[in-house]
């Protein structure tokens, strides 16, 4: 069964760095969105991304985020220059339109000390 | 008020019991509702659809009811592998961002 991947599994970095997070969404899937989990929290959405560009975003997605789809199958998740705060899980998820289920990733756990 | 509201227990069940927990949704336009199960420290997997005649899908049974704007969970013959977090999302429809509420914690005990 085809599923989204999430790479790396967890990524240490230091406050003020930039990170990268990879993902690679189901092959068929056109619509891609990263939400984050802080630890015990509820699950929390940041974008959504259609047709190389973004569909929707929330107020957690400031200047410091970015996403890109730069080839066919990954879709990245920047951040520019972490925070403390933006430790947390980093969950992917892709789906074949918008209003049908939203298939997640294994999420990156990001730790920023 | 919280767009998605649940109850965030835990709820501790003997094995065997059934355990039932609601949601409610502020939007009453919304369109689209989902329970999500989430284990610990993992992703959270699609359980099943919600659909306004009511679903069942094994020992699962959802409900949805649009007039008091909440939508429900039966787990019927519940097994310690039902021991989970369960998420209810609402599509609010339009902007198509899934609305999380914050779990309802189950354990099930033998």
């Amino acid at each position: 069964e085809p599923e989204v991947t999430q790479t790396p599994s967890h990524q240490v970095t230091q406050m003020g760095q930039e990170v990268i997070l990879r993902c690679v969404p189901i092959s068929n899937h056109l619509y891609f969105y990263w939400y984050r989990q802080i630890l015990g929290q509820k699950v929390e959405f940041l974008v959504s991304f259609y047709n190389n560009e973004i569909s929707e975003k929330s107020e957690i997605f400031d200047d410091q985020f970015s996403v890109e789809r730069p080839d066919g199958s990954n879709f990245t998740l920047k951040i520019r220059s972490t925070k403390l705060e933006d430790s947390a899980m980093y969950f992917c998820a892709s789906s074949v339109t918008a209003a049908e289920t939203q298939y997640f990733g294994p999420g990156t756990r990001l730790l920023v000390l | 008020r919280k767009e998605v509201e649940q109850d965030p227990g835990p709820f501790n069940v003997p094995e065997g019991a059934t355990v039932a927990f609601n949601c409610t949704y502020s939007n009453s336009a919304s369109q689209s509702f989902f329970w999500y199960r989430q284990d610990c420290r993992k992703e959270p997997k699609l359980l099943m659809s919600v659909y306004s005649s009511g679903n069942e899908d094994g020992r699962f049974t959802a409900q949805l009811n649009r007039a008091s704007q909440y939508i429900s969970l039966l787990i019927r013959d519940s097994k310690l592998s039902d021991s989970a977090t369960y998420l209810c999302v609402v599509n609010m429809g339009g902007n198509y961002q899934l609305i999380w509420g914050a779990g309802t914690k189950l354990i099930i005990k033998p």
